[in-house]
């Protein structure tokens, strides 16, 4: 149990487009659900934090108008980079967090390895 | 002062050796703790999650907390080659937010 997919699991795109990463939880409803980065040896960083149905609460620092988050199941978030730029070039991890486990640990999903060139 | 501390390593134990990952945090208000494992270029994996002080076993694993002196620490016996990874604390607080260290890099030789 607690799976959690994430498709594309690699994107390459170009200076200036968009680009969806979904996360699903599989086999659990998931009242939250997290996305993380993560650059080449370095730890991860919560960029922002989602409920269903409301609005993400993002990271100092994090830009909200360009990583567009939704949350619009219990089961489904969407991240979407906006006018990517090279520097976004990141592993991008999802997390979800179980409704029914009262908060014990999050599942991750498999991650997108964005490269933006 | 970071949240959750760990030490980067790399940790370095020959195979078939015990390997002991330590991590300390500063909220008191902590409830749960977890480690993560996390392979090169792969996402996070759960372990192991401790809530009570003390000791907890699962395989070879066993995670020990102690919350009076703020730390937790996983100890991985009989380490092997694929046990090689860096190794995630992260701690649950009142908030019902995870925090993640920074990681500790454990390399087992054959």
């Amino acid at each position: 149990g607690a799976v959690v997919s994430q498709h594309p699991s690699w994107v390459i795109c170009k200076s200036g487009t968009s680009v969806k990463i979904e996360c699903r939880s599989l086999d659990f409803q998931a009242t939250t659900m997290f996305w993380y980065r993560q650059f080449p040896k370095q730890s991860l960083m919560l960029m922002a934090t989602s409920n269903e149905g409301s609005k993400a609460t993002y990271e100092q620092g994090v830009e909200k108008d360009k990583f567009l988050i939704n949350h619009a199941s219990l089961t489904l978030s969407t991240l979407t980079v906006t006018s990517a730029h090279p520097e976004d070039s990141s592993f991008y991890i999802c997390s979800a967090r179980d409704r029914t486990s009262g908060g014990a640990g999050q599942y991750f999903g498999p991650g997108t390895r964005l490269t933006v060139t | 002062q970071k949240e959750v501390e760990q030490n980067s390593g790399p940790l370095s134990v020959p195979e078939g050796a015990i390997a002991s990952l330590n991590c300390t945090y500063s909220d008191r208000g902590s409830q749960s703790f977890f480690w993560y494992r996390q392979y090169s270029g792969k996402s996070p994996e759960l372990i192991m999650f401790i809530y009570s002080n003390g000791d907890k076993e699962d395989g070879r694993f066993t995670a020990q907390l102690n919350k009076a002196s703020q730390y937790v620490s996983l100890l991985i016996r009989d380490s092997q080659p694929s046990d090689s990874a860096t190794y995630l604390c992260a701690v649950n607080n009142a908030g019902n937010m995870l925090t993640f260290g920074g990681g500790t890099r454990l390399m087992v030789k054959p």
